[in-house]
């Protein structure tokens, strides 16, 4: 089946520093989204990508979906300890696999004051 | 609208037992998905019903069954729960297959098989 690895598994960052991470495919994605989980909570969403190429911005968050459809970042800027939380990428691809949602293993941040 | 609503939000059962885990949306969507997430793991789908009378497998579903009740409620049934159930179990709805452009999460229930 379809796999993501997402990196790095865990961030540990000062106060206003830049975060970036990213995921990677074995397989081709038409849509690539990046969620946050705040504790105890369920994921929410942060961006969608629909096209290869396509860089989103919401706020201080920017993401890429890659011109190859493998592989797609996010990155933070100027993070504040409310960034805290899992992210998590998850790629939806077509064909047999549509409406079908991927994941990512998440990537921890930690943000210190 | 409260969104999407899981109960029930923790649970412990025994090896052996059996428990049904509600889901229920109020945003009239078609798509309804039931994920469980383990540390290490990302969310992984068991199964998810595009539309109202319609379930089909994910990813992990051995172990479960699903029911689709109507449009707004989706369970999902452990009939004889192991040690390897225990898990973060989410519900999600969507407009379309697929989710559109967003699959909205509920809270989640903490399930701890012993």
């Amino acid at each position: 089946g379809q796999q993501l690895n997402q990196s790095p598994q865990s961030m540990f960052i000062q106060e206003g520093e830049d975060v970036s991470m990213n995921c990677t495919s074995s397989s081709i994605f038409n849509t690539w989204l990046w969620y946050k989980q705040d504790p105890g909570e369920g994921p929410v969403l942060l961006i969608a990508l629909y096209k290869a190429g396509e860089l989103t911005s919401n706020g201080r968050l920017t993401a890429q979906f890659g011109i190859t459809r493998k592989d797609s970042f996010l990155n933070i800027s100027a993070s504040i300890p409310s960034d805290v939380g899992i992210y998590f990428c998850a790629g939806r691809g077509g064909g047999t696999s549509y409406g079908k949602l991927t994941f990512g293993q998440g990537t921890i941040l930690t943000v210190h004051p | 609208n409260a969104g999407v609503t899981q109960t029930p939000k923790f649970q412990v059962l025994k090896t052996g037992q059996s428990m049904t885990l509600q889901c229920a949306q109020d945003m009239n969507h078609n798509s309804m998905y039931w994920y469980r997430q383990d540390p290490g793991m990302g969310l992984r789908l068991i199964y998810y019903s595009a539309s109202e009378g319609t379930t089909d497998k994910g990813e992990v579903p051995n172990g479960y069954n699903v029911s689709r009740l109507n449009k707004r409620e989706f369970s999902l049934r452990l009939e004889s729960a192991a040690p390897s159930q225990t898990s973060v179990y989410f519900c999600a709805s969507s407009e379309a297959p697929g989710g559109g452009d967003e699959q909205f999460f509920g809270p989640g229930t903490r399930l701890t098989v012993l």
